[in-house]
């Protein structure tokens, strides 16, 4: 399948850091999604960035992309300790299809 | 507010027995909805496609008899696991692909909260 790929897997901070997820794909895309899943829980949307965009910014929170280099990355400002969940990014491609990445697993410490 | 619910929000069975789950787009039409399995500390891994009134596409390894899929209309999709076993114990996911805006906008996909299924 053509699932995005998530760097690092896992990531460690103190409360207060800041935090950097990356997020590579393979195929052209209409847009490309952020969403953060808290342990057993369901899916939580958090950004959207259209392919004809470079950057968007909601709150602490800041995406980039790439199209040349089919990448993405998503900046936590300020982070807190309720933070801590796994982070997802999801392509919507050309073709209509929708595909999740691996998953970042951050964890923010007190 | 949410757009997209499933119900039931977590089931358990025994083994052998057949469990449905709904996903409906609320205050918009899905032209596409699709369906989603999560393993323990894993991503979403994509398992079919379905347009209303066609059959669902699905994925490579998914079996179609085991889950099967049907889209009655542009508002509602259901996944039935039959003959569920504990192997297919998982987070089930859907999402609704459409425009939330009726007077146009670009179609996006939005996901439902998700289904746990435990099979005993």
């Amino acid at each position: 399948s053509q699932q995005g790929e998530e760097d690092p897997q896992a990531l460690s901070i103190q409360e207060g850091e800041n935090a950097t997820m990356n997020c590579s794909y393979k195929t052209s895309i209409n847009n490309l999604q952020w969403y953060r899943q808290n342990s057993g829980r369901g899916l939580v949307h958090l950004i959207l960035i259209r392919s004809n965009e470079r950057e968007k910014h909601s709150g602490r929170l800041r995406v980039t992309l790439d199209t040349s280099k089919k990448s993405s990355s998503l900046l936590i400002t300020a982070s807190r300790a309720a933070d801590t969940a796994s982070y997802f990014c999801a392509t919507d491609n050309t073709g209509n299809q929708f595909y999740f990445g691996t998953g970042t697993s951050l964890t923010v410490i007190p | 507010g949410a757009v997209v619910s499933q119900h039931p929000s977590r089931v358990i069975c025994k083994s052998g027995t057949s469990v449905k789950i709904e996903c409906r787009s609320l205050d918009f039409q899905a032209t596409t909805m699709f369906w989603y399995r999560q393993f323990p500390k894993q991503s979403l891994m994509l398992m079919a496609t379905s347009n209303e009134g066609s059959k669902a596409t699905y994925e490579q390894g998914v079996e179609k008899d085991k889950f099967l899929i049907n889209h009655a209309s542009l508002t509602l999709s259901t996944l039935t696991v039959t003959s569920a076993h504990p192997e297919d114990s998982s987070f089930y996911i859907c999402s609704a692909r459409g425009q939330l805006d009726p007077r146009g906008g670009q179609e996006t996909q939005y996901f439902g909260p998700g289904t746990r299924l435990l099979v005993l």
